[in-house]
């Protein structure tokens, strides 16, 4: 199975922060990277696709990048809505396999 | 726009078979270069993919359930299921249907965009 090592598994910023988050993978995935953003209590929602496609309806403050093993989920400038547990999930092979999450908080 | 509904019971003994269907509303959910998922999520194990249905009748389990679980698909009824068998606490979680495109057709978006609500399941006597 390809494991997915998410950092840092919470961060603390304020709003209009730039946020970071990072995913690495166990092996190379080329872009088949997917992240998505989970609220409390609601099924995952999916943000980029392909490690940096950005969903349609998705606020461009969302990016994503990298390829291979290493990979970025970016928010510019936190808005109060972003609050939420942040999800990479590699798409390369089945077992699909899930990071840890990042929860987000202000 | 597509949407799930996973419906079954809340509560299952130790030992027992957990049964879940997810209700589609339209047809969309076999639609060419689609996976129908199921997916669960615990505090203890995150999010985990059970398996999934392809389009095509494909079906594709995670090694780690792949003898304890048994998706099917019901295409007339827009419906799709999963028996998981001989449960344990440790598979007390929110279980989600989904609908993922596939990587290999360039159609589709290669990622997860509809998910149910989510249902959740607690194995207890």
């Amino acid at each position: 199975d390809i494991q997915m090592t998410q950092s840092p598994p919470s961060v603390s910023a304020s709003i209009g922060d730039r946020v970071t988050i990072t995913c690495r993978a166990s092996q190379d995935l080329g872009n088949w990277l997917v992240w998505y953003q989970q609220k409390s209590g609601k099924a995952p929602n999916l943000l980029i696709y392909k490690a940096s496609s950005l969903q349609t309806g998705v606020p461009s403050r969302f990016s994503g990048s990298g390829s291979g093993t290493d990979f970025t989920l970016t928010i510019n400038s936190l808005q109060p809505e972003d609050i939420a547990t942040y999800y990479c999930q590699q798409a390369y092979s089945v077992p699909l396999t899930f990071g840890g999450g990042t929860k987000v908080e202000i | 726009q597509l949407q799930l509904q996973e419906s079954g019971p809340g509560l299952v003994k130790p030992s027992e078979t957990l049964s879940l269907t997810c209700i589609a509303s339209d047809a969309s959910i076999t639609a060419s270069g689609y996976y129908r998922d199921w997916v669960r999520q615990s505090p203890e194990k995150g999010l985990e993919w059970i398996g999934s249905l392809y389009y095509n009748g494909d079906i594709y389990y995670n090694p780690s359930l792949k003898s304890r679980v048994t998706i099917s698909g019901d295409t007339s009824k827009n419906q799709f299921s999963l028996k998981l068998n001989s449960v344990t606490a440790a598979d007390t979680a929110t279980y989600f249907c989904a609908r993922r495109g596939s990587r290999t057709n360039m159609s589709v978006i290669p990622g997860t965009e509809v998910w149910g609500q989510g249902t959740t399941v607690t194995v207890s006597s």
